[in-house]
């Protein structure tokens, strides 16, 4: 595998189902991210993980739980979601210790909250 | 509240036609900016990133430039081709936590 990945591409899920989503990068990077894109609105930075420390939450609900027990995988664990909480969710990762920044996204999950 | 904008929001355009991106950012305290490419239901793939102490990259037939002063960036597409349909994203960067996307611009280019 190379780049980042992400698994499932797809989920289906009711409201009242637990589910995670998986993401790993193999670049050797040490930051790691979630992003939610919606129909029509920007893409939503969600959390931040640099060296496996959460550095950014930006008011996301908790029903969204991320877990980074690396710098190479990232998880992000679903409860009790909303109808409106459906949508590509797109993992990236970013080396810190260069002076880029560079993000590389994975392929992304589509999840449908029925 | 930092803003990114990208104008148009839909181009159109025939094969073999040069065209301009634009995208705007309101905070010019800017560490990069970075331009990504998104097929319909894909994940972003990396174009070109310029460093707020650059004014222009160049890959191939693609060339992004930034202008911090006026809180621009443009990328310039040379003799598109079929191929390069698809929604260019633009996004401004203030640290390794801070990333603001523009809403795209969604690229037809016409065989």
């Amino acid at each position: 595998e190379t780049g980042v990945t992400q698994t499932p591409r797809h989920l289906v899920m009711g409201m009242t189902n637990k589910k995670s989503l998986k993401c790993e990068q193999h670049l050797g990077h040490n930051a790691m991210y979630w992003y939610k894109q919606s129909a029509k609105k920007p893409l939503e930075l969600m959390f931040v993980y640099n060296f496996k420390e959460q550095t950014e939450n930006n008011s996301v609900p908790s029903r969204f739980s991320p877990e980074c027990p690396n710098s190479s995988h990232l998880f992000l664990h679903l409860h009790t979601l909303q109808p409106e909480d459906s949508a590509l969710y797109l993992c990236a990762s970013s080396s810190t210790t260069g002076s880029t920044y560079e993000q590389y996204f994975g392929p992304g999950t589509r999840l449908t909250v029925t | 509240k930092q803003e990114v904008t990208q104008i148009p929001a839909a181009l159109s355009v025939p094969e073999g036609e040069n065209l301009v991106l634009n995208c705007s950012f309101t905070d010019s305290a800017i560490y990069n900016l970075q331009w990504f490419r998104q097929d319909p239901g894909k994940g972003l793939t990396s174009l070109l990133l310029i460093q707020s102490s650059q004014r222009e990259q160049t890959s191939g037939r693609l060339n992004a430039s930034l202008d911090k002063s006026s809180g621009r960036s443009t990328l310039y597409i040379a003799a598109s081709q079929p191929g390069d349909s698809a929604t260019y994203l633009c996004a401004g960067g203030y640290n390794f936590n801070k990333f603001y996307f523009g809403s795209g611009t969604k690229l037809n280019v016409k065989p």
